[in-house]
């Protein structure tokens, strides 16, 4: 296992643009976290999922923001008609944690490189 | 919403220091704290999951001690080398994070 895959790397966009992230956990997580940091902040969480559901999402920065985790292994963020505002790194972290945690979680993350958004 | 405070925000020390940094969190409903280390393009690495009030974890020349009833944990570099140098993250896992210290090791 390579660890946690991000995808792409970087991706400049022109305003009001689509964009789409993708993030490879480690395979045998079942947990899957998507953060956005800006500059001189530490990583804002925006949502997380356990095997395919997703169990929080009421901290999307607004609904131009979607994530999907179809089968439980990669999953995508979206960012519909981009805005000057979404210009950061979007993190992806997986982890493996039993049912019933709720949002919290002992154990450790391991993360991406991240995704650099630039937004023109 | 659950906060998560560093203190400092930014430190520079010379080769050779020790240094310590603070994280500060709610005590109530606590779970567990983690601490992380991110070097500049690289990914956040692990350095301890705390989860018992009075845990002392220790990595090499790094540790961390952790007091749940009063809410703070502090990270310890003994000996600072130039490769220390990196942004330390404290987390209430894992949906807040706190901004991080920010740590220059000066050869």
């Amino acid at each position: 296992d390579t660890g946690v895959s991000q995808d792409p790397r970087h991706k400049i966009t022109k305003r009001g643009q689509n964009v789409t992230f993708r993030c490879d956990p480690i395979s045998e997580h079942n947990r899957l976290y998507w953060y956005r940091q800006t500059l001189g902040q530490g990583p804002e969480f925006l949502t997380y999922f356990q095997n395919e559901a997703q169990l929080e999402k009421s901290r999307l920065l607004s609904d131009r923001f979607s994530a999907e985790r179809p089968k439980g292994s990669f999953s995508t963020l979206e960012i519909q008609r981009t805005e000057q505002g979404d210009s950061a790194m979007y993190l992806c972290a997986s982890s493996s944690e039993s049912l019933g945690t709720g949002g919290a979680g002992a154990n450790v993350l391991t993360f991406g490189a991240g995704s650099r958004l630039t937004v023109l | 919403i659950l906060n998560v405070e560093q203190s400092p925000q930014s430190l520079h020390v010379q080769e050779g220091d020790s240094t310590n940094f603070t994280c500060s969190f709610p005590s109530s409903n606590f779970y567990a704290l983690h601490w992380y280390r991110w070097e500049t393009a690289k990914s956040p690495e692990a350095l301890f999951v705390m989860t018992l009030n009075g845990d002392e974890k220790k990595k090499g020349r790094i540790s961390a001690t952790l007091n749940t009833k009063e809410g703070y944990s502090y990270l310890y570099i003994k000996g600072s080398q130039p490769e220390d140098s990196a942004t330390y993250l404290c987390a209430s896992p894992p949906l807040v994070f706190g901004k991080g210290t920010r740590l220059s090791v000066i050869a």
